[in-house]
């Protein structure tokens, strides 16, 4: 059973630097094909893909806020975690892990973490 | 990149009412467009992916279409369940999304 889970610090302040951890099981990110994914959605508005990394390492970002965010792996390979800088207002969202195989459709998806940026 | 315009936005039917939502793609996707349902305070959930093909699970009223740049989803008997927010994705090239269809029953 694939499950995925995302943690992170619920509010945080404009400025500071964002941490979440998605941490799945069910399957490895060792495995060929696999793909982690983090999503963001501003209440009441539509998701946003934000970046990947897959089962060799390689790194994906939106080309919009590439500057601001760093995807990376556990060695174990059962947690990714996503940093963005410099947060404002704006980043304020839920944010989800998704997977996909290879890069396909999203198929398992986390609950959502709420982060809210605020002074 | 990539842009996904859907429309409408909003729609309001009636239970039994055949319900449509558009996608369409900045340019040709090549059927790499999925469509997802998603609850209030609920994730998203896969309902179809590739242009056609029915997630395991998803009941059979649920259709869709499509090629090149435009794409459809079909839901054929509206059943109140299906209230929800409709997303499209094209994963063509890293991965879009539309804006969103908010499905009301009249």
């Amino acid at each position: 059973q694939v499950t995925l889970k995302e943690s992170g610090p619920g509010m945080l302040q404009p400025s500071k630097t964002l941490s979440l951890t998605c941490s799945f099981s069910g399957f490895s990110l060792s495995t060929s094909g696999m793909v982690v994914s983090w999503i963001r959605q501003p209440s009441g508005k539509s998701l946003e893909w934000l970046a990947a990394i897959d089962w060799d390492g390689d790194k994906y970002y939106n080309p919009s806020l590439k500057s601001r965010l760093t995807v990376s792996k556990d060695t174990s390979n059962t947690q990714v975690f996503l940093k963005i800088t410099s947060v404002d207002i704006a980043d304020t969202a839920t944010y989800y892990c998704a997977r996909t195989v290879v890069t396909d459709y999203f198929d398992y998806w986390g609950q959502g973490v709420m982060v809210t940026v605020s002074s | 990149d990539i842009q996904m315009t859907q429309s409408p936005s909003f729609l309001s039917a009636s239970v039994g009412d055949r319900v449509t939502i558009n996608c369409k793609a900045s340019q040709n996707i090549n059927k790499y467009l999925d469509w997802y349902q998603q609850k209030h305070g609920e994730a998203p959930k896969l309902l179809i992916y590739n242009t056609n093909n029915l997630q395991t699970g998803i009941p059979s009223r649920f259709s869709g279409s499509g090629s090149g740049t435009d794409y459809t989803l079909t839901i054929s008997s509206l059943q109140p369940e299906d209230v929800a927010t409709y997303f499209c994705l094209q994963h063509s090239s890293r991965w879009t999304f539309g804006g969103g269809t908010k499905l009301e029953l009249k």
